[in-house]
């Protein structure tokens, strides 16, 4: 099974670039990388996806490297609305079938 | 178009009693998946289904089941409850059943096992 890791906590003020990176051993070779975003007493809401390289779209950039062992969700110029929960979702295969593992999580604080 | 739709919102149980949750994906998505939300454990991965076949399934008990029916709708059963199973347990459903977790989650149901 894929192993994750992801910081606890950040903070950060208004306007700021921040960088939430996820560590991941053991993925599936075939399987993409996702990003979610989660408020309280709400489900998960998708960010953004990746297989390798970079890619982007309206609200984030996600940058994986060639090993594809870890993530780094970028999120340019947070705003308060952006505290929240955010998790990194890898798939592995385990005997034949496909696992899901989400990060534990990185709690971002976003301060005026 | 509507979101994931889930059924009841909050539940309360007694330890032993079993429990049946129901959900409606977006119209059109055929693929569901069920996930444990919990403090300590975080979000942990029941199952999936596709087309009424359960293509993958987490790291739990056989107490913990589901089924898809024929419009995609799904329910998941939890038998013979214990304290440890409260947790708030989130519907996610996704075009097809493909490398890309794209899933769209609905609002969760919260299960107090007392």
């Amino acid at each position: 099974l894929a192993k994750t890791t992801q910081p606890i906590s950040m903070d950060s003020y208004e306007g700021q670039e921040v960088n939430i990176t996820c560590s991941h051993n053991n993925i599936a070779t075939n399987d993409y990388i996702t990003w979610y975003q989660q408020f309280p007493s709400q489900g998960p809401r998708f960010i953004i996806q990746g297989y390798k390289t970079k890619v982007t779209n309206e609200v984030a950039s996600l940058f994986i490297p060639a090993d594809r062992k870890s993530s780094t969700l970028s999120l340019p110029r947070v705003s308060l609305s952006d505290t929240a929960v955010y998790y990194c979702l890898v798939a592995s295969r385990d005997t034949g079938r496909r696992a899901l593992t989400f990060g534990s999580g990185t709690r971002l604080q976003v301060q005026p | 178009k509507a979101g994931v739709t889930q059924t009841p919102r909050y539940l309360i149980k007694t330890r032993g009693q079993q429990v049946t949750l129901s959900c409606s994906p977006i119209s059109g998505h055929r693929s569901v998946s069920w996930y444990q939300q919990t403090p300590g454990q975080g979000l942990q991965f029941l199952f999936e289904y596709f087309s009424e076949t359960q293509r993958n399934k987490g790291n739990f008990p056989g107490r913990f089941s589901g089924r898809q029916f024929s419009n995609s709708r799904s329910e998941m059963n939890v038998s013979t409850l214990e304290l440890g199973d409260s947790a708030l347990y989130l519907c996610a459903s996704s075009l097809r059943a493909t490398s890309s977790y794209e899933q769209y989650f609905g609002p969760g149901t919260r299960l107090t096992v007392t």
